[in-house]
């Protein structure tokens, strides 16, 4: 079946760090990969995603590549902000979005200043 | 657009009670779902449907959970009779197809 392993949290930065959250992979076919960010108090929202192998998502700063030959999709940035600080989420789908998002434990992210 | 909308945003209520989550998807998607999270078990997909039909129910936890969704603006999860291991944030999503999902802000839910 699916699944989705993420880096374990907490995570603490400095603001202006580099951010790195692991995440690999393990699906039938080809999947589509995505990262989530949920900030306290809200739902998840959609971050970025890639739907092939190779493909950079990227918004806001964030960038994630497809690495089909490592099952990976590391979310990377590289300066954090305070207000970066969520719970970070990588999902897959294996019906690009209509089917079932199998997610990750999630890595909550702080930013100090 | 609104978003999806989901109601009440808190709801506590005593083991053995009836507790009902509204959601409203937003207008044109198709797809609906509806998710639990916990610190334990992280996010879990309990249920979806396409154009109001239930497509996949195997992540109910157990009878007492049931969904529905009588058309295609709204949709209910009742947990009857409630107990307190269903204190989780449940979370509707929807999509249209070819596109990703969209989180409601989630219901907060506490059963003493």
């Amino acid at each position: 079946g699916n699944s989705v392993t993420q880096m374990e949290g907490p995570v603490t930065l400095s603001e202006e760090a580099f951010l790195t959250i692991n995440c690999t992979y393990t699906a039938t076919g080809y999947p589509s990969l995505f990262w989530y960010v949920q900030y306290p108090g809200e739902g998840l929202q959609l971050l970025l995603k890639a739907t092939k192998a190779d493909d950079k998502g990227s918004n806001k700063g964030f960038e994630a590549t497809y690495r089909k030959e490592t099952t990976s999709f590391h979310l990377e940035k590289g300066s954090v902000q305070v207000s970066d600080s969520a719970v970070y989420f990588c999902a897959l789908s294996t019906n690009f979005g209509n089917e079932k998002l199998t997610f990750g434990t999630g890595t909550r992210l702080t930013i100090i200043p | 657009d609104a978003g999806v909308i989901q109601s009440p945003r808190h709801e506590v209520t005593e083991m053995g009670q009836e507790v009902t989550l509204r959601c409203k998807p937003i207008s044109g998607h198709d797809y609906l779902f509806w998710y639990r999270q916990t610190m334990m078990r992280g996010l879990e997909l309990l249920i979806y449907f396409n154009n109001n039909v239930p497509i996949d129910d195997s992540g109910m936890p157990e009878d007492r959970f049931s969904a529905k969704m009588p058309n295609a603006s709204f949709s209910t999860l009742k947990i009857q009779p409630s107990e307190p291991r269903d204190s989780a944030v449940y979370f509707c999503a929807s999509s249209s197809v070819g596109e990703t999902q969209y989180f409601g802000p989630g219901t907060r839910l506490l059963v003493l």
